[in-house]
Order: structure tokens, then C-alpha cells, then sequence
């Protein structure tokens, strides 16, 4: 079983300022890699997956990146509405497999 | 816009079985370009992967889940479905259900989650 680790746990930021979120994976992924945002109450939702590729209709400051085990989120200048937790995900095509990392904690600073 | 809508009890007692329905709108299940599933989510924890299934009724279950887990598809209509059997209190969670792009295996659609509490 791959196991995603991701840091820091949480993460305080100020509104305008940038954060980078990271996920290590316990074996290579390639680039098999998403992100999530969930904000409370709510449904997470797709951010970014093939480690680089934004979702439809997400905003350019968020960009992904990395390769193999190790995988980085990129929000630059926060806006009050990226005040949220994300998850990344590892997924294997088949047979169709995914684990979730544990989340980050994105707070206002 | 494709939409998806979890239904079933919210309250299961200890030993049976979660049954939940998860209706797809604006799109057609019998897609070969998706997958369909579930995730859930217990009281202030992260997200686990229940499993996954093709419209031809192909399935793909968490291996820690496995023994209980059995979902099925009704291409007539536009429903999947979720059984867990045997249910403890480690089982309360929100339920989602989601669509999954099959080329990469994410979630780009979900429902808005049904809570479900296991308690006698």
C-alpha cells in the first residue's frame, strides 16, 4: 500500500502572501498525483492532477509540480477563499487505486 | 453539468449494513471515459478511498474495506450503489460519491455527502 505523507500539518499565511504544501509518496508515482481543496462543510474538489494539470476553472495562482515521491502545491498571493485544507491523492490506473494524504491546514495568518 | 445526489438512512445500528444510492444527473453512467465512487470522511479526519465502478459493473474496493464492501450500477437508472456490511461505530462518516475520470483516476465531480452515524 503507497502511503502520502503530507506537511506540514498546518500552515499560517497572511492574505496576499504565497504558500507551498508538499506530499512525499512511500514509492514512486510518476506524475499519478492530484490535489484537493475542501473547505468546511463542503465536498473537496479537484485542483489539480497529473501532478501539473489545473482542473477546469481553477484560478492560475494555484500550480502543482514534482514527480516520483516528492509533490508540491503552489498558491501564490492567498486570497481569502484559499483558506481551506488540501489533500493530495496518489491514483494507479488499474486496477483503479487511490490513497489520500492526511491534509494541510491552511490558515489565516 | 453533471450532478450527483447521495440518498439512504442516516442512522444504521451496529452489525448491519450501510446501504446508500448515489443519482447522476446531467450525464450518462454508461460513460466509458468514467469511473464512479465512493469516499468517505469520519468526524474531523481525512479522506479514504471506498472504491470504484465501471458501467459495466467492473469494481475496485479499498483492500482494508474489501470484505465488507459491494457496490453495483443501474445503467437503466443512472444510479450506482454502496453496501457495507457489518457496520461498528468506526464506520460513521460522511458518505460522498464522485465521479472519476477513468484516464486518471481523480474525483472532478462529487455529491454533497451523506452523514451517516452507526449507533444502536
Amino acid at each position: 500500500e503507497i502511503v502520502m505523507t503530507q506537511s506540514p500539518a498546518t500552515l499560517s499565511v497572511s492574505p496576499g502572501e504565497g504558500a507551498t504544501l508538499s506530499c512525499r509518496a512511500s514509492q514512486s508515482l510518476g506524475i499519478n498525483l492530484a490535489w484537493y481543496q475542501q473547505k468546511p462543510g463542503q465536498a473537496p474538489s479537484l485542483l489539480i492532477y497529473g501532478a501539473a494539470t489545473r482542473a477546469t476553472g481553477v484560478p492560475d495562482r494555484f500550480s502543482g509540480s514534482g514527480s516520483g515521491t516528492e509533490f508540491t502545491l503552489t498558491i501564490s498571493s492567498l486570497q481569502s477563499e484559499d483558506f481551506a485544507i488540501y489533500y493530495c491523492q496518489q491514483y494507479e490506473t488499474w486496477p483503479p487505486s487511490i490513497t489520500f494524504g492526511q491534509g494541510t491546514r491552511l490558515d489565516i495568518k | 453539468q453533471v450532478q450527483l445526489q447521495e440518498s439512504g438512512p442516516g442512522l444504521v445500528k451496529p452489525s448491519e449494513t450501510l446501504s446508500l444510492t448515489c443519482v447522476v444527473s446531467g450525464g450518462s453512467i454508461s460513460s466509458y471515459s468514467f469511473y464512479w465512487g465512493w469516499v468517505r470522511q469520519s468526524p474531523g479526519k481525512g479522506l479514504e478511498w471506498i472504491g470504484t465502478i465501471l458501467y459495466s459493473g467492473t469494481t475496485s474496493y479499498n483492500p482494508s474495506l474489501k470484505s465488507r464492501v459491494t457496490m453495483s450500477v443501474d445503467t437503466s437508472k443512472n444510479e450506482f450503489s454502496l453496501r457495507l456490511a457489518s457496520v461498528t461505530a468506526a464506520d460513521t462518516a460522511i458518505y460522498y460519491c464522485a465521479r472519476l475520470k477513468r484516464q486518471w483516476v481523480v474525483l472532478d465531480y462529487w455529491g454533497q455527502g451523506a452523514p451517516v452515524t452507526v449507533s444502536p
